[in-house]
């Protein structure tokens, strides 16, 4: 059975802080991994990963895989609370999206 | 449409009731999935579509829940016989191809099952 496990589940930090999400997972059938980030109902796509090494960035956030260690970062530089959610890791395998717990973020001022 | 709608957005039920939950993917868009979400729990995938067609049912909860698509468009998700389990936030979402980059979800419709 597919597993992604997201640490730490909860963390509180101040305003300007950076941030560090961890993804592991363990898929049959890797195609890719995504995060998103939940506020209230439904989850608002951040990042699809599909090759290692290789960066994503929007704004102050960004993302890495590492396909060999199988797990992702999910990086918030200079937090606002705004980035205060639930962010999601989820990877694609054999015709299914499997979701961690979600890390819930929250940026006080 | 300009996004995923979902109806109802808030559906409270009696327990051993049916109830039918409705997706409007976007328009164009041939997968479309359907995920619920347990008060503190993590999303939960469903079932998916391609085109019309669903061809991994095992995520399923149990027999009581079925889904169909028709015309390659609209969704429903029916629980038979709900029970007080069963309440929860109920996510649609679609993308433009199984495998996409992108998964646009929409607004969810919660089910309180009394």
């Amino acid at each position: 059975e597919d597993k992604v496990v997201q640490s730490p589940l909860s963390l509180v930090v101040h305003e300007g802080d950076t941030v560090t999400l961890n993804c592991s997972y363990e898929v049959t059938n890797f195609r890719s991994l995504l995060w998103y980030k939940q506020e209230k109902k439904a989850p608002t796509f951040l990042f699809m990963l599909t090759s290692s090494g290789i960066e994503k960035k929007s704004g102050r956030l960004s993302s890495i895989l590492d396909k060999k260690e199988l797990f992702s970062i999910l990086n918030i530089t200079a937090t606002q609370t705004g980035d205060s959610a639930i962010y999601l890791c989820a990877t694609f395998g054999d015709y299914k999206l499997s979701f961690g717990a979600g890390t819930t973020v929250t940026v006080r001022a | 449409g300009a996004g995923v709608s979902q109806s109802p957005s808030n559906k409270v039920t009696e327990k051993g009731k049916d109830v039918e939950l409705r997706c409007d993917p976007i328009s164009g868009h041939t997968a479309l999935y359907w995920y619920r979400q347990s008060l503190g729990q993590g999303l939960e995938f469903l079932i998916y579509f391609q085109g019309n067609s669903a061809p991994d049912k095992s995520g399923l909860p149990s027999d009581r829940f079925s889904a169909e698509r028709t015309g390659g468009s609209v969704s429903t998700l029916t629980i038979q016989r709900t029970q007080q389990e069963d309440s929860a936030v109920y996510l649609c979402a679609s993308s433009l191809s199984w495998g996409s980059n992108e998964q646009f979800f929409g607004p969810g419709t919660r089910l309180t099952v009394l």
